[in-house]
């Protein structure tokens, strides 16, 4: 079955600095990958997601990129601030089995000001 | 507003008595799903449904049980727990369409003693 890893499981950054978060994945069939904030004492919430049809996608300080070869996929923090202090999750889902998503381990991001 | 609630949020209780966690949405979505979150692990799915009265087990199901007679409602149930599903748990939701965004509830802490 499908196996997603990421990398590194913390990470700590100078307000201001980019953080960046990358995940591999196993099973090349997989089609689609979001990436989920969590906060504490919260559920994940999605922050930005990408096809596989679509190499790079943006929104405003937040960017995913995408190599199908590879089997690879990042997140991209710009200009990070204390509030982007949080743990990070990827995940890619399994068109065969509808919407299951298989999360890598998580990333906690901390921002320090 | 657009929401999954989980009951309760914090639960400790002693080997072997039974417990259900309620998962509730109002988005009229058909997928439902459980997850359990531990250390290191991310986020593991239990139990699936893709519909009411279609539910599936996911890759750590051993120990639950789900049913979904309803639309909106989609219970955990933990017949005999044991010290090993002491962890947080994440009920989601998400439209019958393929990459579609999955909304996940608060999280119930359970501590097993």
């Amino acid at each position: 079955g499908e196996n997603v890893e990421q990398h590194p499981s913390t990470l700590s950054v100078q307000e201001g600095d980019s953080a960046v978060i990358k995940c591999t994945y196993s099973d090349s069939a997989s089609n689609y990958f979001p990436w989920y904030k969590q906060e504490l004492g919260k559920g994940p919430q999605l922050i930005i997601d990408i096809r596989s049809n679509v190499g790079e996608k943006k929104d405003q300080r937040i960017a995913v990129t995408l190599n199908k070869t590879a089997k690879h996929f990042s997140l991209h923090i710009t200009e990070t601030q204390p509030e982007d202090s949080a743990v990070y999750f990827c995940a890619a889902s399994i068109p065969e089995y509808g919407n299951k998503l298989v999360f890598g381990a998580g990333t906690i991001l901390r921002v320090k000001s | 507003e657009a929401q999954v609630t989980q009951n309760p949020r914090y639960l400790i209780t002693v080997t072997g008595k039974k417990l259900t966690v309620t998962c509730s949405q109002n988005m009229n979505h058909e997928y439902m799903s459980w997850y359990r979150q531990d250390p290191g692990l991310g986020l593991r799915q239990i139990y699936y449904s893709m519909n009411v009265e279609v539910t599936d087990k996911g890759d750590v199901p051993e120990g639950y049980k789900v049913s979904r007679k309803e639309k909106r409602n989609f219970p955990l149930i933990l017949e005999s727990p044991s010290p090993n599903q002491t962890s947080l748990y994440f009920c989601a939701s998400i439209l019958r369409v393929k990459g579609a965004e999955q909304y996940f509830g608060p999280g119930t802490r359970l501590t097993v003693t």
